[in-house]
């Protein structure tokens, strides 16, 4: 059975700082995705990555796949109010058959 | 432009009462999701179809059914409701591996 571990589960922190949320597993990803949440809503792609080692960059947001294909990382540079939302890691694995698996939420509130 | 669509939006069931959350896309999408998600937490996978035809259990299958009849739609079946099944409910479907997942709007459950 395959887990994906996300960590923190809540972030609270003032406008202008950095963050970083973790997405773990200990088995090799096909791909990897962010997602963000709002209240009500399904979620929304943020980015795809398929290659190890890629990095991929929107705006202020950071997305790292770890070179193992096991990790991702996803760092917010100067965080704004606008932030806040639940970030959400899905990943698919080789030979799962198109299951699609999501962490478990990154609860984050950005104070003006 | 509809993508996703799913009905109910909301729905009060008593304990021991069945119902079906329907699902319909009309991208031509070969694979679809069912997820359920409890407040400020991650989603957790029901089940999922590759094609017409073909189901899967996820992680939480138990109390639950499902069907894939046709590409387009995707029903997810409750028997015997229960207060554990409280929850809000994503339909979701990508055209492909590695591909965006697209949600309808959810489905909020109560069983009461």
């Amino acid at each position: 059975t395959q887990l994906l571990e996300q960590s923190p589960q809540f972030l609270s922190i003032q406008e202008g700082e950095n963050l970083t949320v973790y997405c773990n597993s200990s088995s090799v990803f096909s791909s990897l995705q962010w997602y963000r949440q709002e209240p009500g809503e399904g979620p929304v792609l943020l980015v795809t990555v398929v290659t190890g080692g890629e990095v991929k960059k929107l705006k202020r947001l950071t997305f790292q796949f770890g070179d193992a294909r096991k990790d991702s990382s996803l760092h917010i540079t100067a965080a704004q109010p606008g932030d806040t939302g639940l970030y959400l890691c899905a990943g698919q694995y080789y030979n799962q058959g198109g299951k699609l698996i999501f962490g478990q939420g990154t609860e984050l509130s950005v104070k003006p | 432009n509809a993508g996703v669509t799913q009905t109910p939006k909301f729905r009060i069931l008593k304990i021991g009462q069945s119902m079906t959350l329907q699902c319909t896309q009309d991208m031509n999408h070969n694979y679809m999701y069912w997820y359920r998600q409890d407040p400020g937490m991650g989603l957790k996978l029901i089940y999922y179809s590759v094609g017409a035809g073909i189901t899967d259990k996820g992680e939480v299958p138990n109390g639950y059914n499902v069907s894939r009849s046709t590409t387009e739609d995707f029903p997810l079946r409750l028997e015997l409701a229960a207060p554990s099944q409280t929850s809000v409910y994503f339909c979701a479907s990508i055209i492909d591996m590695n591909t965006e997942a697209f949600f309808g709007q959810g489905t909020r459950l109560t069983v009461v």
